[in-house]
């Protein structure tokens, strides 16, 4: 059975520092890799989304790495502000469609 | 991107009662529909896929007769939490695949259960 586990669950770090969250999974058998942003209350933003046979994403100040054959990911927010304060959710697509999420990350960036 | 709403966005309900929650694509038609339960400070469980015109795959674990789903059409599916419970308070949120890799979103429903 697919798990995947977030490191840190939560981190605080000052405004305009780069900082980096971590996802492990533990089957390689996936489709794709995701992660997401979540507000408090509120649904899911998809911030990136990687391909099995790709090795990274990039978007803005988000880069997102994948390495299926360590079953390990990394979301890497460069110069971070207030606003990026949220819930970030990592989450596996099996064979069958099936979405299997993380724990999550809360990250609260201070001004 | 593709829009998927929710309704209502927050329930309160008596115990014994039913509620209906309903998951619709906006801008696209999705043949399946997810239906996720997030507890505080947990991630999504997937609850059931929602195919439309079939019936619902339930997740290992989910009652079926307790947590009703329907997916009448390419655009909406609605779930039924049957004879709720406290301990069914929860936020629900739902889903829609446009494409075999891509799914949308709802903002989640908010049910408490008293």
């Amino acid at each position: 059975k697919q798990e995947v586990t977030q490191i840190p669950a939560a981190l605080s770090v000052p405004e305009g520092e780069n900082l980096v969250l971590n996802c492990s999974f533990t089957d390689s058998a996936i489709y794709n890799l995701q992660w997401f942003r979540q507000d408090p209350g509120k649904g899911l933003t998809s911030l990136l989304l990687i391909q099995s046979s790709q090795r990274e994403q990039t978007s803005g100040r988000l880069n997102a790495s994948l390495d299926k054959s360590s079953g390990r990911s990394t979301l890497y927010i460069a110069a971070s502000q207030p606003g990026d304060s949220a819930t970030y959710l990592c989450a596996v697509m099996e064979y069958g469609n099936k979405l299997v999420f993380g724990a999550g990350t809360i990250l609260r960036v201070k001004s | 991107g593709a829009v998927v709403s929710q309704h209502p966005s927050r329930v309160i309900c008596k115990s014994g009662t039913s509620v209906k929650i309903e998951c619709r694509s906006l801008d696209f038609q999705a043949t399946t529909m997810f239906w996720y339960r997030q507890f505080p400070k947990q991630s999504l469980m997937l609850m059931a896929t929602s195919n439309e015109g079939s019936k619902a795959t339930y997740e290992q674990g989910v009652e079926k007769d307790k947590f009703l789903i329907n997916h009448a059409s390419l655009t909406l599916s609605t779930l039924t939490v049957t004879s709720a419970h406290p301990e069914d308070s929860s936020f629900y949120i739902c889903s829609a695949r446009s494409t075999p890799e891509t799914q949308y979103f709802g903002p989640g429903t908010r049910l408490l259960v008293l």
